[in-house]
């Protein structure tokens, strides 16, 4: 069936260090792709979203290519800062009812 | 922008009684949703409606409750709470989830906690 795997956490990095977080999809057809964010105590948000082979969505310095050919959207962002402390959720969506989501990457950045 | 608006965001339950999570949406969304959120377990789909009259199971309904009688409001019924009910929950909307215009729009999140 249809699912997302995103790299288990915590991540734990230091101030200024570059991020990568894996997702990778499987999915019948041609799925819409998006990060959200969901900060301490808040609900999630988006972040980033991509609906095609080979867009690029970015926010906020961090980015994601949609890639078909290996199934992934990874997330990236060059230089992670303290408030960049959060969950990471990768989601795909199929059709107009249905998303699917990973089950979230927590990020903790050290100053 | 109010956005999605969800009442209250704190409750402590007994078990077995009854209560009613509020949600709703001031962008003329068609489709919401409600999920619960367990530490480990990541987003599960209680239910779900893609218009005001129409609602679906998800993943996790059992216990659960919800209608949609109009486009904005998408209460969420615990029928006879449950320790295994504590949880933080989520309503979401949307004008679409696919495609270019693909965006969930979040509540900030009612805990509730069933003793």
């Amino acid at each position: 069936g249809d699912s997302v795997t995103q790299m288990e956490g915590p991540v734990t990095l230091s101030e200024e260090a570059f991020l990568t977080i894996n997702c990778t999809y499987t999915a019948t057809g041609y799925p819409s792709l998006f990060w959200y964010v969901q900060y301490p105590g808040e609900g999630l948000q988006l972040l980033l979203k991509a609906t095609k082979a080979d867009d690029k969505g970015s926010n906020k310095g961090f980015e994601a290519t949609y890639r078909k050919e290996t199934t992934s959207f990874h997330l990236e962002k060059g230089s992670v800062q303290v408030s960049d402390s959060a969950v990471y959720f990768c989601a795909l969506t199929l059709l107009d009812d249905k998303i699917i989501f990973g089950k979230g990457t927590r990020l903790h950045i050290l100053p | 922008n109010a956005g999605v608006t969800q009442t209250p965001k704190f409750q402590v339950l007994k078990t077995g009684q009854s209560m009613t999570l509020q949600c709703a949406q001031d962008m003329n969304h068609e489709y919401m949703s409600w999920y619960r959120q367990d530490p480990g377990m990541g987003l599960r789909l209680i239910h779900y409606s893609v218009g005001a009259g129409i609602t679906d199971q998800g993943e996790v309904p059992n216990g659960y409750n919800v209608s949609r009688s109009t486009t904005e409001d998408f209460p969420l019924r615990l029928l006879s709470a449950a320790p295994s009910q504590t949880s933080v929950y989520f309503c979401a909307s949307s004008y679409t989830l696919a495609g270019a215009r693909g965006e969930l729009f979040f509540g900030e999140g009612s805990r509730l906690t069933v003793l």
